[in-house]
């Protein structure tokens, strides 16, 4: 079975700073990742995807993550993080039939 | 490209009536779509697979009968709550994957529901 764990349930940090989510997966199967934000009350908007390549993914708002196959992980960073970044991030990987698996979450928190 | 829109945004509504909240992608043809619920502060749970022109399929524990899912178009999925109660009350949320099978699922804004 297809499963993500994602470590850290809450990070605070200070504006400008780096930040890293740490998102492990569990898969039998050929592996597509995913990073999703989610601001109050909204939808999911997609942050980056790794389906092949290149191990290291850039996605959109200056965030990137690197596939590590032997780590079995997929952490999302930022040099440098806003107060708009202060939002939900979920990490998923794929189930047949298209579906997802999402991990519980992580709620950053950034602070002035 | 690749927006999907949900309609009502959100719903308040009164112990045992049905609600209709509708996913349309705007500018692409959806083969399938998806139905989730997400409680506060929690994850995504997948309710079901919506797939133009035939039956919806459920995830283990989800009531069919209790959470109709409609897809008569390759852009417009419907998910009934039929017959709702206090606990039904949720943030729904629809994804769409274009028929080009991207693996990629683009969201919806969600739909709030409240019954009271």
């Amino acid at each position: 079975a297809q499963s993500v764990t994602q470590l850290d349930s809450q990070v605070p940090v200070f504006e400008e700073a780096p930040v890293e989510l740490r998102c492990n997966y569990s898969s039998s199967v050929s592996v597509y990742l995913f990073w999703y934000v989610q601001y109050p009350n909204q939808g999911l908007q997609l942050l980056l995807k790794y389906l092949s390549g290149s191990t290291l993914v850039k996605g959109i708002n200056g965030f990137e993550a690197e596939f590590n196959k032997s780590q079995t992980s997929f952490h999302l960073r930022k040099p440098s993080v806003h107060i708009s970044d202060t939002a939900e991030y979920f990490c998923a990987v794929n189930r047949p039939f298209y579906k997802l698996s999402f991990g519980a979450g992580t709620t950053v928190t950034v602070r002035a | 490209g690749a927006v999907v829109s949900q309609h009502p945004s959100r719903v308040i509504c009164k112990s045992g009536t049905s609600v209709k909240i509708e996913c349309r992608s705007l500018d692409f043809q959806a083969t399938t779509m998806f139905w989730y619920r997400q409680f506060p502060k929690q994850s995504l749970m997948l309710m079901a697979t919506s797939n133009e022109g035939s039956k919806a399929t459920y995830e283990q524990g989800v009531e069919k009968d209790k959470f109709l899912i409609n897809h008569a178009s390759l852009t417009l999925s419907t998910l009934t709550v039929t017959s709702a109660h206090p606990e039904d009350s949720s943030f729904y949320i629809c994804s769409a994957i274009d028929r080009v099978g991207t693996d990629t699922q683009y969201f919806g804004p969600g739909t709030r529901l409240t019954v009271l």
